[in-house]
């Protein structure tokens, strides 16, 4: 069965620094999508990146990347220069093939301080 | 603003009532899908409709349904409600080869 797995409950930076949250991703499919979320506090669920499994090239949404590493399954979401407002929830999250339903992670806490 | 449509914001109702989640979706998109967000038990798929037609269940209970409608909005029904069905529902909506799905601001449902 398809899996997500964010083994970092919460991290903790400083603004203007780089942070990498984690995620590892288990399928025997070998068409699949990955993509990542935001949840602010609010509790809206915001759209992030997207990375397809044939894609050679990481993924990059301004200050976000995504570090895909096939071989390893691991589809890493790193920003850049964090902000006060990247304070918020992480979701990695997989469709195992085109045109069907998500399934999350159970999500990172990310605090940013000044 | 993700262009996906959510009502309402927050319903607070009591055990053994029915409630209709309603949602509608970004313009040209076909695909509708209903998740719940929970404490205990995260994000979960519930269910699917693609141009009207049910696509694919998740864990959706018996007590609940879901339709979509000609004009692609969608309704979620969840019927002799329980306690345990306090969560936060999200109605999602894709196009397109990649699916992205794009959230509504859900809705956040009290059942006291």
């Amino acid at each position: 069965a398809q899996k997500i797995t964010q083994t970092q409950p919460g991290m903790f930076v400083q603004e203007k620094e780089a942070v990498t949250l984690d995620c590892t991703y288990d399928t025997s499919d070998q068409s699949y999508g990955l993509f990542w979320y935001k949840q602010p506090s609010s509790g809206e669920m915001i759209f992030l990146i997207y990375q397809g499994s044939y894609d050679e090239q990481n993924a990059t949404e301004g200050r976000y990347s995504l570090n895909f590493q096939k071989a390893r399954k691991s589809a890493n979401l790193v920003i850049s220069a964090s902000q006060l407002g990247d304070s918020a929830m992480y979701f990695c999250a997989m469709t195992p093939q085109a045109g069907t339903a998500l399934i999350f992670g159970k999500g990172t806490t990310l605090s940013v301080s000044s | 603003d993700s262009g996906v449509t959510q009502t309402p914001k927050h319903l607070i109702t009591a055990t053994g009532q029915r409630v209709t989640l309603r949602c509608s979706p970004r313009s040209g998109d076909l695909s509708v899908y209903w998740y719940q967000q929970s404490l205990d038990q995260g994000l979960q798929f519930l269910i699917q409709y693609y141009n009207g037609e049910e696509r694919a269940k998740g864990n959706i209970l018996e007590r609940f349904s879901a339709q979509q409608f000609p004009d692609l909005h969608s309704e979620l029904n969840l019927s002799s409600l329980e306690l345990g069905d306090s969560a936060l529902y999200f109605c999602a909506s894709s196009v397109g080869r990649e699916n992205i799905q794009y959230f509504g601001a859900g809705t956040r449902l009290s059942v006291l």
